[in-house]
């Protein structure tokens, strides 16, 4: 499996602000993924991270709000931006090494936005 | 903690009994399903998966049980124990887009009593 590692583990945010959470694996993965934990939820899946190009967002997810890079295989960044309190989540980041098979998380980014 | 489960429907089990979490899944193309644990503070983690071509699998003190038919998983853990507290979910692959994708069920707060 691989170890990913995510930056900040949890932060405290002010409304309108703009705020970039980076994941980390430590070897090179097909694919990564961010996931959205609001509390007392369920994960909802907001896009997949595509190395060189474009994300794809799932319904009701907007590159505008939710930026994602992905320059290489082995490194991807979420933003969250003009925050409002009802981005307060966990943001998960997770890779999968083959095309159908388990995913691992990280620890996950635990935004409050006041 | 993150109040991970806040909003979930409990089950509640004597330490030693053996406990049996359900889900319903969408869809019925779904091929690959995973049971994870989530403990407060923490990211999901792996417990077991199963593939649509078989309908039992276990591992060391679970086993998932599948059934096509009615679109429906269980996770059984024999011997329930204290550190099996957390949150459970399941997910299904979904292959949508190009991608394979593992979408999450509402999950399951398991709390073991002494």
């Amino acid at each position: 499996s691989a170890v990913i590692s995510q930056k900040p583990s949890r932060d405290i945010c002010q409304r309108g602000t703009s705020l970039t959470i980076q994941c980390q694996v430590d070897s090179q993965v097909t694919m990564m993924f961010w996931y959205r934990q609001q509390p007392g939820q369920s994960l909802t899946l907001i896009a997949t991270a595509n190395q060189g190009s474009e994300a794809t967002y799932e319904s009701g997810f907007v590159i505008d709000k939710f930026p994602i890079s992905r320059p290489n295989l082995t490194f991807s960044t979420l933003t969250v931006s003009n925050m409002s309190p009802e981005d307060s989540s966990i943001y998960l980041c997770s890779d999968k090494i083959t095309g159908i098979g388990e995913l691992f998380f990280g620890e996950g980014s635990r935004l409050t936005v006041l | 903690g993150e109040n991970v489960g806040l909003h979930l429907p409990t089950l509640s089990v004597q330490e030693g009994d053996n406990s049996i979490i359900n889900c319903a899944y969408s869809n019925s193309a779904s091929d690959y399903f995973i049971w994870y644990k989530q403990e407060s503070g923490k990211g999901p983690q792996f417990i077991i998966d199963i593939r649509s071509n078989m309908d039992k699998r276990q591992g060391q003190r679970v086993t998932v049980l599948l059934n096509k038919t009615v679109k429906h998983l269980s996770l059984q853990i024999a011997a329930t124990q204290p550190g099996d507290s957390a949150v459970y979910f399941c997910a299904e692959n979904h292959f949508s887009g190009g991608y394979n994708k593992l979408i999450f069920g509402a999950g399951t707060r398991l709390a073991v009593h002494p």
